[in-house]
């Protein structure tokens, strides 16, 4: 079974641009949550999506955005890039069940200039 | 809100040798999960353990096992026979049952040395 794919893997935008990230998530995972990882911050949750719908959010500007599509793959947006929106983008399936173990993609690593 | 605090930012272990890495939690909740992810410097994050807070018994995966002590909100984890492939930032992650949004400790980064 195919884990978690995220592309890009990397990505170099200017101050101002917008960008997208997409994540497909483990095959029969209808779950996708994001993570932004940075050393001063650690990882911090940004959002999850089920079944096409923002299930939770987390606390961050309404810069970034995210969708679901019915085949679970996911997409995050940023836009109006900052340099502080430079990180590793970490995407994370599951199963329905929120007990379920999350299963974490390689991530796409963001360098804002 | 709760945390979850790594008190040792960086360890190092001789290979062969066991280590054991520290993490503690604050919650009021009753219901909820403990993981342990390994991150190798190629970026992918690996769930290396899980326990469940209502289990008393200690999760074991292989060479891996956790101390879960419940009243003292402490979960660390024990690598035995040290791997150089086990070099790596580990997080401890506490998340409510209910709820797929873990919060991560900040990590420790674990040196393996030959």
């Amino acid at each position: 079974k195919a884990g978690v794919t995220q592309t890009p893997r990397y990505l170099i935008k200017t101050r101002g641009q917008q960008v997208t990230l997409s994540c497909s998530p483990i095959s029969g995972h209808r779950s996708v949550s994001w993570y932004q990882q940075t050393p001063g911050q650690g990882l911090q949750f940004l959002f999850e999506y089920f079944s096409e719908t923002q299930r939770n959010k987390g606390n961050f500007p309404g810069r970034f955005s995210g969708r679901q599509f019915s085949n679970s793959r996911s997409e995050m947006n940023v836009s109006t890039l900052e340099l502080g929106d430079s990180a590793l983008y970490l995407c994370a399936s599951g199963r329905e069940n929120p007990q379920e173990t999350q299963y974490f993609g390689p991530g796409t690593r963001l360098l804002v200039l | 809100a709760q945390t979850v605090t790594q008190s040792q930012p960086e360890m190092s272990v001789q290979e062969a040798e066991t280590v054991t890495l520290s993490c503690t939690y604050d919650t009021s909740e009753s219901n909820y999960y403990l993981f342990w992810y390994k991150q190798p410097p190629s970026r992918q994050m690996i769930l290396v353990i899980r326990q469940e807070a209502y289990k008393q018994q200690n999760a074991t995966e292989n060479r891996f096992s956790v101390n879960f002590q419940k009243a003292a909100k402490s979960f660390s984890l024990k690598i035995s026979d040290s791997q150089l492939g086990d070099t790596a930032m580990y997080f401890c992650a506490w998340r409510s049952g209910g709820s797929y949004i873990p919060t991560f400790g900040r990590g420790t980064s674990l040196i393996v040395h030959p």
